[in-house]
C-alpha cells in the first residue's frame, strides 16, 4: 500500500518555466513532509520540508504548498533551471512506532530544457 | 559530503555470492535506514535500526538480513545474489526516527 501517492511521473518544462509536483497521502497522523531531490547516481538530498500547522513554505525558487483539509501538498520550482534536471521524491512521517520512518512516493523525472 | 558513509562505492559479484554494505551514519544519529534503489524505481524501504535495535522491516528479502552495531554502524548483508538485485543501496540516518533524513552516496552492486 502505497502511503504517499506523488504525480507526475515525468515532467518537461522550458528553462524560466515553473516546475509543480503534487503528492497525497491518507494517514492524518503523519506531521512532516520534505522533499528530497536525487542527481543521478547520488544520494537523494533534503531540499525543503513543512510541518502541517503551516500552508507554505518557501527557500529561494523552491515553495510547499500544503492542504490539510484535502491531505495534499505540492512542490513548486520558481524560474526552472536546467540544473534543477533531477528526479524528485516526496515523503511523509509522523510520531509513533509505526510511523518513525520516512515514506516515499514514487518520484518525479524533471528535466528542464534550456 | 552529506556525513553518513557508505563502503564500497561500487560491488561486482557473481550470482550465488554473499556481501556485505557497511554504513556509518552522521554523528550523533541513532537511526539508520537502508532503501533499495533499481533502475527506475524508486526508494524501496528495506529496514531500519534505532540505536542497536530493530525498528522496521520492509520488503526486504530473507536473502538480507541486517544489524545496528554497538558504535551505530550499521550492516547490510546480501547472500545467494540473483541479478535482479543489482542495485544502488542507500542508507540514510537520523537523529529522530523519521524525522530529517540524510542519505550516504550509495554503493551500487552488480550481480554478474
Amino acid at each position: 500500500q502505497q502511503q504517499v501517492k506523488q504525480s507526475p511521473q515525468s515532467l518537461i518544462v522550458q528553462k524560466g518555466g515553473i516546475s509543480i509536483i503534487n503528492c497525497a497521502y491518507e494517514n492524518t497522523a503523519f506531521d512532516y513532509f520534505p522533499w528530497y531531490q536525487q542527481f543521478p547516481g547520488k544520494g537523494p538530498a533534503l531540499l525543503i520540508a513543512i510541518r502541517p500547522d503551516v500552508s507554505e513554505k518557501k527557500e529561494g525558487r523552491f515553495t510547499i504548498s500544503f492542504n490539510k483539509s484535502a491531505k495534499q501538498f505540492s512542490l513548486h520550482i520558481m524560474d526552472s533551471q536546467p540544473g534543477d534536471s533531477a528526479t524528485y521524491f516526496c515523503a511523509a512521517s509522523g510520531r509513533g512506532s509505526t510511523l518513525g520512518r520516512l515514506y516515499f512516493g514514487r518520484g518525479t523525472q524533471l528535466t528542464v530544457w534550456p | 559530503d552529506s556525513g553518513v558513509t557508505q563502503t564500497p562505492k561500487h560491488l561486482i559479484t557473481a550470482t550465488g555470492q554473499r556481501v556485505t554494505l557497511r554504513c556509518s551514519p552522521r554523528s550523533g544519529d541513532l537511526s539508520v535506514y537502508w532503501y533499495q534503489q533499481s533502475l527506475d524505481q524508486g526508494l524501496q524501504f528495506l529496514i531500519q535500526y534505532y540505536n542497536g535495535e530493530e525498528r522496521a522491516k520492509g520488503n526486504i528479502l530473507e536473502r538480507f538480513s541486517a544489524q545496528q552495531f554497538p558504535d551505530l554502524h550499521s550492516e547490510l548483508n546480501l547472500s545467494s545474489l540473483e541479478l535482479g538485485d543489482s542495485a544502488l543501496y542507500f542508507c540514510a540516518s537520523s537523529v529522530v526516527p523519521g524525522y530529517g533524513y540524510t542519505f550516504g552516496s550509495g554503493t551500487r552492486l552488480t550481480v554478474v
